[in-house]
């Protein structure tokens, strides 16, 4: 079974507006952390939000938020007020604490922000 | 200054051949990682090492090989290169807390072609 599952392989957005990606994770360690990456164009893995599975709260970070829905295992980003800068591949990952460390990812959204 | 820095950021060579790509952290990590991603842009954990343990993903043919001369580099060896090792490889490094939850940062990546 797929350990995180991005059900949204690209989206469309119009400059200015919010838009939620998706991001469920699959995991029986009750310590795991979730985090969202962005890969621009360029190539580069940039870290944006993290998410403990033991946080009364959920994350932000600037535009960035994190839907944290953990009896539905759901862990949704949520980016307010789009950006033409904002089009990339967004990933999510999990890391348990019983994996060595080791992120796993999903498959990627890849977001289009249309001005 | 550049937290983690990859060389080379392009590496052409044929079947057959053995190559490395080296790693650099200067953040004070004390756990680097190798990933891969395919063409498809799914990534997917190859190593985790720090200076205690070695884990590697079950899924690495043994051609692949991490070595760590020191806490701040690990390099990444291949030995008799396929067309189906073509990918991007990215180091990420990061710190083991105790609840091993920290955020991994992430290289440039080395995009390997084999012909």
């Amino acid at each position: 079974a797929q350990k995180i599952t991005q059900t949204q392989p690209g989206m469309f957005v119009q400059e200015k507006e919010a838009v939620t990606l998706d991001c469920t994770y699959d995991t029986s360690d009750p310590s795991y952390g979730l985090f969202w990456y962005k890969q621009p164009s360029s190539g580069e893995m940039i870290f944006l939000i993290y998410q403990g599975s033991y946080d009364q709260q959920n994350a932000t970070e600037g535009r960035y938020s994190l839907n944290f829905q953990k009896a539905r295992k759901s862990a949704n980003l949520v980016i307010s007020a789009s950006q033409l800068g904002d089009s990339a591949m967004y990933f999510c990952a999990m890391r348990e604490a019983n994996a060595g460390n080791m992120l796993t990812f999903g498959g990627g959204t890849r977001l289009m922000v249309k001005p | 200054d550049t937290a983690v820095s990859q060389t080379p950021k392009y590496l052409v060579t044929q079947m057959g051949n053995d190559k490395s790509i080296k790693c650099e952290q200067n953040l004070g990590h004390d756990t680097m990682y190798w990933y891969k991603q395919d063409s498809k842009k799914f990534l997917k954990i190859m190593f985790s090492y720090n200076n205690k343990e070695l884990i590697i993903n079950e899924t690495v043919p043994n051609r692949f090989s991490p070595k760590s001369p020191d806490k701040a580099h690990l390099n990444l060896h291949i030995n008799s290169l396929e067309l189906g090792d073509s990918a991007v490889y990215f180091c990420a490094s990061s710190l083991s807390s105790g609840t091993g939850l920290g955020e991994q940062y992430f290289g440039p990546g080395t995009r390997l072609t084999v012909t």
